[in-house]
């Protein structure tokens, strides 16, 4: 139990569907990321958010949309994602996005688009 | 790209120490080396990091070189839960990016 819940676990969608994924961390942290992490492939930095403010963008394409409310939740909203986006999405967070402040991960959701 | 090189896979006899290497020939002065693990389909676990001097936690040890151009992660009695895939990470001070490479599969072996 590292501190940051990810919900739903597992997530089967259509390419037609809208859905999102949630995100919160129980540590006091003020930054958070959104990673992606294809089969067989490197995860991948999608998003950072420090202090509510997104920070980076590592061109993603716009069907994934991010949102943090405060510095606790992080969302990523999807909507008519293409089958090569099925994949487990990370979300991670720490105290501050410089020095070497750790970064603290949760478990996932599994994402799979027919 | 990742700018750590790591084997892809490596097996180790439960009770035993699990050495795992890691070269980061380009590593600079500024740059700490993270290593964390992540068992099948579960988030990567942070397990320690350093910038020149060893260092040990309840966890593991990690040696880094004189040179610091490679380091081995050393996890004194492998269990079966400690089969996974370990990262091993280079990351600047001041920034926050983990370039993940693909890692090497520790298998423990009963």
């Amino acid at each position: 139990e590292t501190g940051v819940t990810q919900t739903p676990r597992h997530l089967v969608m259509g390419m037609t569907n809208k859905k999102s994924l949630k995100c919160e961390q129980h540590l006091g942290h003020n930054a958070m990321y959104w990673y992606k992490q294809s089969a067989k492939k490197p995860l991948e930095l999608m998003f950072v958010y420090n202090f509510k403010e997104q920070t980076e963008n590592n061109s993603v394409p716009s069907r994934f949309s991010p949102e943090c409310p405060n510095s606790s939740h992080l969302f990523l909203h999807l909507h008519t994602l293409q089958p090569e986006d099925s994949a487990l999405y990370l979300c991670a967070s720490s105290q501050d996005p410089g020095s070497q402040e750790t970064q603290y991960f949760g478990p996932g959701t599994r994402l799979l688009v027919l | 790209d990742a700018k750590t090189t790591q084997p892809p896979s490596m097996d180790c006899a439960e009770g035993r120490a699990a050495n795992l290497p890691c070269n980061h020939s380009t590593i600079s002065g500024n740059e700490y080396v993270y290593w964390y693990r992540q068992i099948h389909s579960q988030g990567p676990q942070y397990i320690i990091h350093g910038l020149k001097n060893n260092e040990t936690n309840e966890m593991a040890s990690l040696i880094i070189t004189e040179d610091r151009k490679s380091s081995t992660l050393i996890l004194p009695h492998a269990t079966l839960r400690d089969t996974a895939v370990y990262y091993c990470i280079v990351r600047g001070s001041g920034t926050y990016k983990y370039i993940f490479g693909t890692g090497t599969r520790l298998k423990v072996l009963a």
